[in-house]
């Protein structure tokens, strides 16, 4: 147990929709990043923040977005949903910005029929 | 972009058996990490190489990372079916403003038969 925790663990949706993919960060981790896991793509670096603030952005769509709240707690939102998104979604947590050892949740396997 | 790649993409071996994988790149990185990842489960840190040439042992895995820092190598000994899994490389590297980001391969997936 990496001390991560996202919900739902898996989620089906219809194409057009949106959904939201949570993450708790293990306990004193200040940083959190959502990555995505495709078969193809590998594992892609969607986005970063530090302390509640955008901290660097990778390969995030228009249509998706993120934040972080006070508690630390960060949601990912994906909307407009193409077929294409279905993926495995995780959130990995540091204690630092600047990454040197990151602890991933067991991600949130999305199917969008 | 930094870009890793990975190869082989698949690899099945015998228990027993020694086999290597290999993760390499045109950019430099000011550190490599290397991650098991079981189905169902997120990606776990094995090792973090920092120094070019850098060698690391973790039981039965060795790592290395090239004197360059452009690649590493995974060399596994006398492989058990517990090694099976996706083993992925991460290079680090400056994004700007500070921040430092992880870029991974897409992965060696490997299943040792009893």
């Amino acid at each position: 147990d990496s001390g991560v925790t996202q919900t739902p663990k898996h989620l089906i949706t219809a194409t057009g929709q949106r959904v939201t993919l949570r993450c708790s960060p293990r306990s004193g981790d200040l940083s959190v990043y959502w990555y995505q896991q495709s078969l193809d793509q590998g594992l892609q670096f969607l986005i970063q923040y530090y302390n509640g603030e955008e901290r660097a952005k990778g390969n995030i769509l228009e249509r998706f977005s993120a934040q972080q709240f006070p508690d630390l707690h960060s949601e990912l939102n994906l909307s407009s949903l193409e077929l294409g998104d279905s993926a495995l979604y995780f959130c990995a947590s540091s204690d630092t910005g600047s990454g040197n050892t990151i602890y991933f949740g067991e991600g949130s396997w999305l199917t969008v029929v | 972009t930094q870009l890793l790649e990975q190869s082989p993409q698949f690899l099945s071996i015998q228990e027993g058996e020694n086999l290597t994988v290999y993760c390499n790149s045109s950019s430099v990185f000011s550190s490599l990490q290397w991650y098991r990842q079981e189905p169902g489960e997120g990606p776990v840190l094995l090792v973090t190489v920092v120094t070019g040439g850098e060698v690391k042992k973790l039981k039965r895995l060795t790592f290395q990372f090239g004197d360059a820092r452009k690649d590493s190598s995974l060399h596994i000994t006398a492989a058990q079916p517990g090694d099976t899994g996706l083993y992925l490389c991460a290079g680090k590297g400056y994004s700007g403003a500070g921040s430092y980001q992880l870029t991974f391969g897409k992965g060696t997936k490997l299943s040792v038969i009893p």
